[in-house]
């Protein structure tokens, strides 16, 4: 039982390139979100989906965008990537809605944007 | 803006001693729920209290409740080396929203 896989876990890239951050779990949950870390930021959420083929936009979801075609799958891709973009990507599920069950999260993606 | 916000920033104490951390927010919750971050990894669920629970205990962690008060803490106690981490805690964004959202953390340091 793998859980949440994140890949790749390190990446670097140049401002305007794009990229998709791959996001996968295997414990059948319907929510999925993807969250950055930023030193003395916390956790800020980018996108949250509550099932295959729905999505909404989180407290910080300019200059990302999701899509949900699986269960299983959650990518996040960077249109343009742009210096402020350099974070730890944390993706996520749970059981259930988000507040309403332990979320399981994978071991993030480390992105630097130069 | 952040639903969920952690005191104290930042908490050094020795094996042995208790830990207590503190987390204050806004609006109304459904539920609160406390994670560990251990440098490097991502976060691990702890505990998951609901608002018409005043007390939750797993193993030597303790969480309260206050909703009058808006807060909550998480009590470690005995502490050991292996329970250096950041400490979160998340709640609901109100409204029935299905977002969680994070404080920033408190960075626990237990010195053997």
């Amino acid at each position: 039982n793998a859980g949440v896989t994140q890949t790749p876990k390190f990446q670097v890239l140049k401002t305007g390139q794009s990229m998709t951050l791959q996001c996968a779990q295997d414990m059948n949950h319907e929510y999925m979100s993807w969250y950055r870390q930023d030193p003395g930021m916390g956790l800020r959420l980018i996108h949250y989906s509550v099932g295959a083929g729905i999505t909404d936009q989180g407290e910080v979801p300019n200059g990302y965008n999701v899509s949900r075609s699986t269960t299983e799958d959650f990518p996040l891709r960077l249109l343009s990537a742009a210096p402020s973009q350099t974070s730890v990507y944390f993706c996520a599920s749970s059981s259930a809605g988000g507040p309403n069950s332990p979320l399981h999260f994978g071991n993030g993606t480390r992105l630097t944007v130069t | 803006s952040q639903q969920g916000e952690e005191d104290p920033q930042a908490l050094s104490i020795q094996e042995g001693e208790n830990a207590t951390m503190n987390c204050s927010y806004k609006t109304s919750i459904n539920n609160l729920q406390w994670y560990r971050q251990n440098s490097g990894r991502g976060l691990v669920h702890l505990i998951l209290i609901r608002s018409n629970e005043r007390e939750k205990h797993s193993g030597r962690l303790r969480v309260t409740l206050d909703t009058s008060k808006k807060s909550s803490s998480l009590l470690i106690t005995a502490s050991r080396a292996a329970d250096t981490a950041s400490y979160f805690c998340a709640t609901d964004a109100g409204g029935g929203s299905e977002k969680l959202v994070f404080g920033k953390g408190t960075k626990l340091t237990v010195n053997p």
